[in-house]
């Protein structure tokens, strides 16, 4: 069955950078778009970006232009999210999902002093 | 503050028909597919509606949609209690290139 896992959670300080993976199973890597969205706590859903698994083409949204990079490793059909100076507003949910359709299980990343 | 308006909060009781409702723009609905998303308590989002007015296989009939101009609307008919969750509608954005979403109606079931 299609399948999204990501990596577990993770605290970090501010100015640090976190990567969140996201390993696709139960289907072909490359034939689906590949978001990722957010969701601080309490807060409603917010798009951060999306990577094109075949090629790698990204799209970001303007919010994180600056800080944020998608990749893939077609070879263990993996998509990453690199966020980098961190700060506490960055704490939620990181959620990569195929298309919008398929949504993994969420990474909790918790940004603190 | 979201580029789409959602009511913060809906309710209904078991059997009713409930509607919750997306307004927008033409650089977005107006323009692009509707999507809406249901999120149970402690969960991830799940695809409830795409293009506008499809449901992915297994989504009960219960759940229908409409769109129209800079508007769309989720309408669940039949309210049970584990319809009882968060519902957010997400559309492309051509200003934004990106995607946007509303800010979430919360649905009790009363």
């Amino acid at each position: 069955q299609v399948q999204l896992v990501q990596s577990g959670a993770e605290v970090k300080k501010p100015g640090a950078s976190v990567k969140v993976s996201c390993k696709a199973s139960g289907y072909t890597f490359t034939n689906y778009l590949m978001h990722w969205v957010r969701q601080a706590p309490g807060q409603g859903l917010e798009w951060m970006g999306l990577v094109n698994p075949s090629g790698g083409s990204t799209t970001y949204a303007q919010k994180f232009q600056a800080r944020v990079t998608m990749t893939r490793d077609t070879s263990t059909s993996t998509v990453y999210m690199d966020l980098t100076n961190l700060r506490s507003e960055d704490t939620a949910v990181y959620y990569c999902t195929r298309a919008l359709g398929i949504w993994g299980q969420g990474t909790l990343v918790t940004v603190s002093s | 503050q979201s580029v789409l308006t959602q009511a913060p909060s809906a309710s209904g009781t078991p059997g009713q028909r409930v509607t919750i409702s997306c307004s927008g723009s033409s650089s977005n609905i107006g323009s692009n597919s509707v999507s809406w998303f249901q999120q149970l308590q402690g969960s991830a989002p799940k695809l409830l509606i795409y293009s506008n007015t499809q449901r992915p296989s297994g989504v009960p009939e219960r759940f229908s949609a409409s769109k129209s101009a800079t508007s769309a609307s989720l309408a669940i008919s039949g309210l049970q209690s584990e319809d009882e969750a968060d519902y957010y509608c997400g559309v492309w954005d051509d200003s934004q290139q990106g995607w946007v979403f509303g800010g979430g109606t919360k649905l009790t079931v009363l």
